[in-house]
């Protein structure tokens, strides 16, 4: 069974770079026709999807971003990451890393609750 | 940008009865949706892809229909860990989420 955890600094100042690793366990992030993706959950409300990547590199992303995101995958380590860089109090959530298999989310890990404050 | 909305945004209900939840697509999303349900402090988990197909561990209670634009969850006898928020999801067109319905208990 895939399992995915999160980790990354809970608090960031305003201005600053947000890093999350997650980390994939129980399967290789090299096999299949996964991609491996962040969403996040702003305070009270809905879903929304960051980006995914393939483990070739190719990367799709959110418009809604205005290029501020970026996902990276390490094969070796069995890890993707996403920076999110000038991060304000509206990037103030929490962050999912989630595996799309097909057109669909089938596994997730717990999240990762961020909170950028000055 | 396909926009997803869900309807009712709150449904009250008591366990035993039929919950029908909608999700209509500003434009075609083909068979191309999937349904997760939410509950608090807790990541969402994957009850149906493709529109009406059910995940790998999901109770033949929860059933997913539809295709184009117009979409149903149907949970045909809730049960009381059924009490949660559930988000429909489409990636034909980049990837969008609806924006949830909560069934809660009346």
């Amino acid at each position: 069974q895939v399992h995915l955890l999160e980790s990354g600094p809970g608090l960031l100042q305003p201005s600053q770079t947000l890093s999350l690793v997650c980390t994939v366990s129980g399967g290789s992030i090299s096999r299949g026709v996964s991609y491996w993706s962040w969403i996040r959950q702003l305070p009270g409300q809905g879903l929304e999807w960051i980006g995914y990547i393939y483990h070739n590199g190719l990367t799709y992303y959110n418009p809604s971003l205005e290029s501020r995101g970026n996902i990276s995958v390490a094969t070796s380590k069995n890890q993707f990451s996403l920076t999110l860089t000038s991060v304000t109090a509206a990037d103030t959530a929490v962050y999912y890393c989630a595996r799309l298999r097909g057109d669909a989310f089938d596994m997730w890990g717990q999240g990762t609750m961020v909170i950028v404050s000055s | 940008e396909i926009v997803l909305t869900q309807s009712p945004a709150t449904l009250s209900l008591s366990p035993g009865e039929r919950a029908t939840l909608s999700c209509r697509a500003s434009e075609s999303v083909r068979s191309s949706l999937a349904w997760y349900q939410q509950k608090p402090g807790q990541a969402p988990r994957l009850l149906i892809y493709d529109a009406s197909y059910r995940a790998t561990g999901i109770p033949g209670r929860f059933s997913g229909s539809g295709s184009g634009t117009d979409f149903t969850l149907t949970i045909s006898s809730l049960e009381s860990e059924d009490f949660a928020v559930y988000y429909c999801q489409q990636r034909t067109n980049w990837l969008s989420f609806g924006g949830g319905t909560k069934v809660e208990i009346k």
